[in-house]
């Protein structure tokens, strides 16, 4: 069965300092997608980046990195440079089945607090 | 362009009422799904509409219930309220499968149920 796993329930970051979210996801398919999401105090979930089963490269943007391991089932996220405004709920999600039905299965979440 | 819109922001119910919450997606997007979010469940996939059709439902008591409209909005309903009802109700849109940009499914601020 298609799960998530977010090892991390909360995690401290200096200011400016890069910090590395982790995720990892059991499939049976093939064709999958990964997301992050950052869900601030307010509750609307932001899209931050997405990663392709197919993808080779690690997907980036700006200041948000997908680290991918597909051997090794993992999908960390890293955001170099951390700002007081990272501090968020941040989640992983995982889409099967690219071509059809739009359904996001997400972890438990890790809570991100940057420290000035 | 506008992001999703849902409406109302926030809900105050008793048990054993109904409720309809309301979502406008991105102009252009055919594909809405919802998902409720608790403390304790986190997470979780309601349903999804593309084209007026649903395409998947999560694993939800037939009280949930949804549609979308040809104009690509979308209604869920909630009868017979229970405590455990209580969460944020997350719409999501996106593009159809095949369509550049298609794999980000953005979300809306959400409502905010509360059963009494």
């Amino acid at each position: 069965a298609q799960k998530i796993t977010q090892t991390q329930p909360g995690m401290f970051v200096q200011e400016k300092e890069a910090v590395t979210l982790d995720c990892t996801y059991d499939t049976s398919d093939q064709s999958y997608g990964l997301f992050w999401y950052k869900q601030p105090s307010s509750g609307e979930m932001i899209f931050l980046i997405y990663q392709g089963s197919y993808d080779e490269q690690n997907a980036t943007e700006g200041r948000y990195s997908l680290n991918f391991q597909k051997a090794r089932k993992s999908a960390n996220l890293v955001i170099s440079a951390s700002q007081l405004g990272d501090s968020a709920m941040y989640f992983c999600a995982m889409r099967e089945g690219m071509d059809s039905s739009y359904k996001l299965i997400f972890g438990s979440g890790t809570r991100l607090l940057v420290r000035p | 362009k506008a992001g999703v819109t849902q409406t109302p922001r926030y809900l105050i119910k008793t048990r054993g009422q109904q409720v309809t919450l309301s979502c406008s997606p991105i102009s252009g997007h055919r594909s809405v799904s919802w998902y409720q979010q608790t403390p304790g469940q986190g997470l979780q996939f309601l349903f999804e509409y593309f084209s007026e059709t649903q395409r998947n439902k999560g694993n939800f008591p037939g009280r949930f219930s949804g549609r979308q409209f040809s104009n690509s909005r979308s209604e869920m309903n909630v009868s017979t309220l229970e405590l455990g009802d209580s969460a944020l109700y997350l719409c999501a849109s996106s593009l159809e499968p095949g369509l550049a940009g298609y794999n980000e499914q953005f979300f809306g601020p959400g409502t905010r149920l509360t059963v009494l």
